[in-house]
């Protein structure tokens, strides 16, 4: 299996905290990709990297933000969460390779009361 | 932008065989990844397609047409362990943007 490792697991907090999720690996992946995933909508890319300081948007990338300052660690941060930001959270990595497989982290339930 | 199209909800007979459809466009293309993801838990990788034609790889195969911006994969001899929700995504160009499709649920009826 690949080491990506997510923290934390499960989450609970009040809307308007600042809440930040890490997505740590040791495969020295390039890209590494945060998704949101509610129910009805499949998985929502919020941004990704594809280096050390490179990043992007995604799909739904409003309210978020990310910094990835070193190869292992890409974090996600919510400034100020909102109920509509209660979701399972998956970070995933994948190798510069053409046909390098994606690999997921085993995901963050996040609850904003 | 980009759009992929699934269909929502798939019913199937254990023994039998399913298709599962997607179509998309995107912006670049360097290929499409296929996943399989059981309730509560992450998504687990399938196939991978960057040429056209089928990949074979057991009970599971996988279809590209790129002109057509299609894809479809085949469940063969259902289990009732497939019962999952498969998820469709091409990878666009440039710096390999990952968007998945809504993802097909399957159940599979005794």
């Amino acid at each position: 299996d690949a080491g990506i490792t997510q923290s934390p697991r499960h989450k609970v907090t009040e809307t308007g905290t600042p809440v930040t999720l890490r997505c740590h690996q040791t495969e020295n992946h390039r890209y590494m990709y945060w998704y949101r995933q509610d129910p009805g909508h499949g998985l929502r890319l919020i941004h990704y990297s594809y280096g050390v300081k490179d990043t992007d948007k995604g799909e739904v990338s409003d309210g978020y933000s990310v910094s990835r300052s070193k190869t292992e660690d890409f974090l996600l941060t919510l400034e100020s969460a909102t109920s509509s930001q209660t979701s399972v959270y998956f970070c995933a990595i994948r190798g510069q390779g053409l046909n390098e497989k994606l690999f997921f982290g085993s995901g963050t339930q996040l609850s904003v009361l | 932008g980009q759009n992929i199209d699934q269909p929502t909800e798939m019913t199937a007979t254990e023994g039998a065989i399913v298709q599962i459809n997607c179509t998309y466009q995107t912006s670049g293309f360097n290929g499409l990844f296929w996943y399989q993801q059981h309730a509560g838990e992450a998504p687990t990788f399938l196939s991978y397609n960057v040429l056209d034609g089928l990949e074979e790889k057991g009970r599971f195969s996988s279809f590209l047409s790129r002109s057509k911006g299609y894809s479809y994969l085949l469940l063969k001899e259902l289990q009732m362990k497939d019962s999952a929700s498969y998820l469709c995504a091409p990878i666009s160009g440039g710096y390999n943007k990952l968007i998945f499709g809504a993802g097909t649920r399957l159940a599979v009826h005794p």
